[in-house]
């Protein structure tokens, strides 16, 4: 079975700061990664995902993720958060099961 | 385009007592999943959909929780009876159900057992 560990339940950090969110993952077969941010008062919403190729994937709003196969991780990062960043964020698995397997997510709490 | 819509948004009942999900995916997906997420937690698949089958159900309390997806549309969740450790978001979420797809997610329906 597949698990994700998110190990940071919170990460506070000032604006214009850098941050990273860890995740690593287990799984005996190959597996798709997501990042998904859920907004204060909205819904779940995808960020970025790794599907296969370059392992370096980013998203529109500056936030990158890179697949490391060997640590089995899709840590995600950005070079300099805004306030609009707070959100909590979400790690999660396919392993070709078409499902999602999440973390327990990071709240990232930016500060001005 | 719209998104995947779920009512209610908020539910209060008692334990024991019975309660109802519904949601309505995005138009033409196929795929449509229940999660469940507890206050501090990640969501849990509860049951997955393809069309009007069932794909995966085997995370789905059976002995009190139901799900059906009659017409391979919209679906309703049940709880019937209820307990306290049911307390949480009900996460609806739609796709074609292809690989490595994204999942699009409706608001919620956060519903607290007493």
């Amino acid at each position: 079975a597949q698990s994700v560990t998110q190990l940071d339940s919170q990460v506070p950090v000032f604006e214009e700061a850098p941050v990273e969110l860890r995740c690593n993952y287990s799984s005996s077969v190959s597996v798709y990664l997501f990042w998904y941010v859920q907004y204060p008062n909205q819904g779940l919403q995808l960020l970025l995902k790794y599907l296969s190729g370059s392992t370096l994937v980013e998203s529109i709003n500056g936030f990158e993720a890179e697949f490391n196969k060997s640590q089995t991780s899709f840590h995600l990062r950005k070079p300099s958060v805004h306030i609009s960043d707070t959100a909590e964020y979400f790690c999660a698995v396919d392993t070709g099961r078409r499902a999602l397997t999440f973390g327990s997510g990071t709240r990232l709490q930016v500060q001005p | 385009e719209a998104g995947v819509a779920q009512s209610p948004r908020y539910k209060i009942i008692e334990k024991r007592q019975s309660v109802a999900f519904w949601c309505n995916p995005i138009s033409g997906h196929a795929t449509l999943y229940w999660y469940q997420q507890i206050l501090g937690q990640g969501p849990k698949l509860l049951i997955q959909f393809q069309n009007n089958g069932v794909v995966d159900d085997s995370q789905l309390p059976k002995d009190r929780f139901s799900a059906e997806r009659l017409k391979g549309v919209d679906s309703t969740l049940k709880i019937q009876p209820a307990k306290l450790e049911d307390s949480a978001v009900y996460l609806c979420a739609s796709s074609f159900g292809q690989l490595g797809e994204t999942q699009y997610f409706g608001p919620g329906t956060r519903l607290l057992v007493l």
